[in-house]
């Protein structure tokens, strides 16, 4: 199994509501990560997990919530989100920080 | 991200000819760069990769070339056909008291023209 999966596909959301992103991957990778995609404009990266631990919170507001809960999953947790927090949120893990990441689809995030 | 690409948002090239996209990096000790792939709907896809203690390196159809001096990278795609068209993005390894992170470029889109 060589992909990171994604769930959902697409989600709208107003601003009062708490939603979940969930990743998965079975390579065996000891880094996740969770980047923010605006239109037309290159991933950001938000957090990077590494052997489960939090190492980098790229100073992303307290209104998105990580969380790693084994070494092959990974959560975003939102909530009291603003419209312009609506992008395409990207997953991705990689044997080791500092190596090529493998990128799920995405989860395309609406907020009203 | 201190990494900041060259400004070519779109180039379009006919089917069959070389593709040329190119990148700029600011950092000096950046020692890992890749180049990905994105086409509409997906994310991001490793196409290759070349550390700093070389200046060029070949896959399938696709050559990356690293020039430290002029801190340039550039992808070359032989030969492009319709199923290259996507936004290409340059990713540099970047080094800091939290250890390794990626820092992409803008991104270029690349049009294959029938």
């Amino acid at each position: 199994d060589t992909e990171v999966t994604q769930t959902p596909k697409h989600l709208v959301m107003g601003m009062t509501n708490k939603k979940s992103l969930k990743c998965e991957q079975h390579m065996g990778h000891r880094a996740m990560y969770w980047y923010k995609q605006k239109a037309k404009k290159p991933p950001e990266l938000m957090f990077v997990y590494s052997y489960e631990k939090l190492s980098i919170n790229e100073s992303v507001p307290s209104r998105f919530s990580p969380e790693c809960p084994n070494s092959s999953l990974l959560n975003l947790h939102l909530h009291a989100l603003q419209p312009e927090d609506s992008a395409l949120y990207l997953c991705a893990s990689s044997q080791d920080r500092g190596r090529e990441s493998f990128f799920g689809p995405g989860t395309r995030l609406t907020v009203l | 991200g201190e990494s900041v690409g060259l400004h070519l948002p779109t180039l379009s090239v006919q089917e069959g000819d070389n593709s040329i996209i190119n990148c700029a990096y600011s950092n000096s000790a950046s020692d890992y760069f890749i180049w990905y792939k994105q086409e509409s709907g997906k994310g991001p896809q490793f196409i290759i990769d070349i550390r700093s203690n070389m200046d060029k390196r070949q896959g399938q159809r696709v050559t990356v070339l690293l020039n430290k001096t002029v801190k340039h990278l550039s992808l070359q795609i032989a030969a492009t056909q319709p199923g290259d068209s996507a936004v290409y993005f340059c990713a540099e390894n970047m080094r800091d008291n939290y250890g390794q992170n990626f820092v992409f470029g803008p991104g270029t889109r690349l049009s294959v023209l029938p």
